[in-house]
């Protein structure tokens, strides 16, 4: 069983599109996060949600916006994509906020 | 903010020779360290944390890591390395305090070569 998946693995759009990209956990944990891994592998915190309280790093655009629907849910929706947008963008989910992070298989994102 | 730092972009290693993958951390408090590993077009992968306790810590694979407070230092070891642990590793550090959402700050990750 999967416990943290995500959909689709591959997106390719044209830059000004919006896209979403969803994320499951069946851990029954949470705390969900998003992270954005460009192109020289480094990894930087996006959003983190815990009991409909939602920290957003300031750097990321408002543009980004994350969508809970539930406890086992946490997508991400992009407007207006820029080529910059371009990257792996990595779901996670903890039990309460101190413990183990565990990651989904990620979803590549590249923006013409 | 809690940060860390891996030096080596790259560290190469042959079949059943011991390994260290290395890790230094900047911290206010005590430190959460996370060792995770990567293999090509795949996710992360937990391999072991250090919360407090025993400085060493057993994880998955047969990883181990040591936690060193003089040094500050979270370093990756693996006694026997297989040409199956090549894969790139990150060493991440839990942020605290307001808006940090308890994330991880990770390092830049270290590439490991096992040659046959």
């Amino acid at each position: 069983d999967t416990a943290v998946s995500q959909t689709p693995k591959y997106l390719v759009t044209q830059m000004g599109n919006d896209k979403s990209i969803k994320c499951e956990q069946n851990l029954g944990h949470d705390t969900m996060y998003w992270y954005k891994q460009d192109s020289k592998k480094f990894l930087k915190i996006m959003f983190s949600y815990n009991n409909k309280e939602l920290i957003i790093n300031e750097t990321v655009p408002n543009r980004f916006s994350p969508k809970s629907p539930d406890k086992a849910h946490l997508n991400l929706h992009i407007n207006s994509l820029e080529l910059g947008d371009s990257a792996v963008y990595f779901c996670a989910s903890s039990r309460g906020t101190t413990d183990t992070q565990y990651f989904g298989p990620g979803t590549r994102l590249t923006v013409l | 903010a809690q940060s860390v730092a891996q030096p080596e972009d790259q560290v190469n290693v042959a079949e059943g020779n011991p390994l260290t993958v290395k890790c230094t951390y900047s911290v206010s408090g005590n430190p959460y360290l996370f060792w995770y590993v990567q293999y090509p077009n795949r996710g992360l992968q937990f391999l072991l944390k250090y919360i407090t306790g025993d400085n060493l810590v057993k994880g998955s694979y047969g990883f181990e890591a040591e936690f060193n407070k003089s040094q500050t230092s979270f370093h990756l070891k693996k006694p026997s390395a297989l040409v199956s642990d090549s894969a790139l590793y990150f060493c991440a550090v839990r942020d605290i305090g307001p808006n940090s959402g308890y994330a991880l700050n990770f390092g830049k990750g270290t590439s490991l070569l096992v040659t046959p």
